[in-house]
């Protein structure tokens, strides 16, 4: 079936740096990427998506890059803080609004 | 508008039991989405419903099954409980329509554990 990979599993900042995830799909057909960040005990929130017309769009800190020719996808995270803390969750969507995760983040900003 | 609501909240149930958790999605989407989270495994889509009809499911054995109503509300089955079947279920809901660009919200969840 169709997957994402994500990396890394576990990532570690100090305050103030930049985090980087990346993931790498395998459905050519897909056309929504959405990111996921889920608190402990917590729902996973949408953060941020980007649609297949763009390849990159940014909301604040936040901002996601798109490269539909080598089926990639990353999220990047400036002037982390300490609430950036949490698992963060990459996916794109199949027919019918299925959406295949990737394995998830452990993002660690340390103060 | 009001969130994603899931009941019950946590469950606890013996192997071999059956269970419902129920899903009441945001006021006007009429797409429901199933999804089993676990350490091991991650997220996991279990299928969607679309106005009453099921129209996509993941690999999971016959034991899980679901349905939706007229009002958008849904619930998933799990009978004849297994210990792996102990998971986060989280349900989503969206607008629906069978586009691409779907921006789903996700529920609190129930956590269930299989004794």
């Amino acid at each position: 079936g169709e997957n994402v990979e994500q990396h890394p599993s576990t990532l570690s900042v100090q305050e103030g740096d930049s985090a980087v995830i990346k993931c790498t799909y395998s459905d050519s057909a897909s056309n929504y990427f959405p990111w996921y960040k889920q608190e402990l005990g917590k729902r996973p929130q949408l953060i941020i998506d980007i649609r297949s017309n763009v390849g990159e769009k940014k909301d604040q800190r936040i901002a996601v890059t798109l490269n539909k020719t080598a089926k990639h996808f990353s999220l990047h995270i400036t002037e982390t803080q300490p609430e950036d803390s949490a698992v963060y969750f990459c996916a794109f969507m199949e027919y019918g609004n299925k959406l295949v995760f990737g394995a998830g983040t452990i993002l660690r900003v340390k103060s | 508008k009001a969130g994603v609501t899931q009941t019950p909240r946590y469950l606890i149930k013996t192997r071999g039991q059956q269970v419902t958790l129920s899903c009441s999605p945001i006021s006007g989407h009429r797409s429901v989405s199933w999804y089993q989270q676990t350490p091991g495994q991650g997220l996991q889509f279990l299928f969607e419903y679309f106005s009453e009809t099921q129209r996509n499911k993941g690999n999971f054995p016959g034991r899980f099954s679901g349905r939706q109503f007229s009002n958008s509300r849904s619930e998933m089955n799990v009978s004849t409980l297994e210990l792996g079947d102990s998971a986060l279920y989280l349900c989503a809901s969206t607008t629906g329509g069978t586009g691409y660009h779907n921006e789903q919200f996700f529920g609190p969840g129930t956590r269930l554990t299989v004794l």
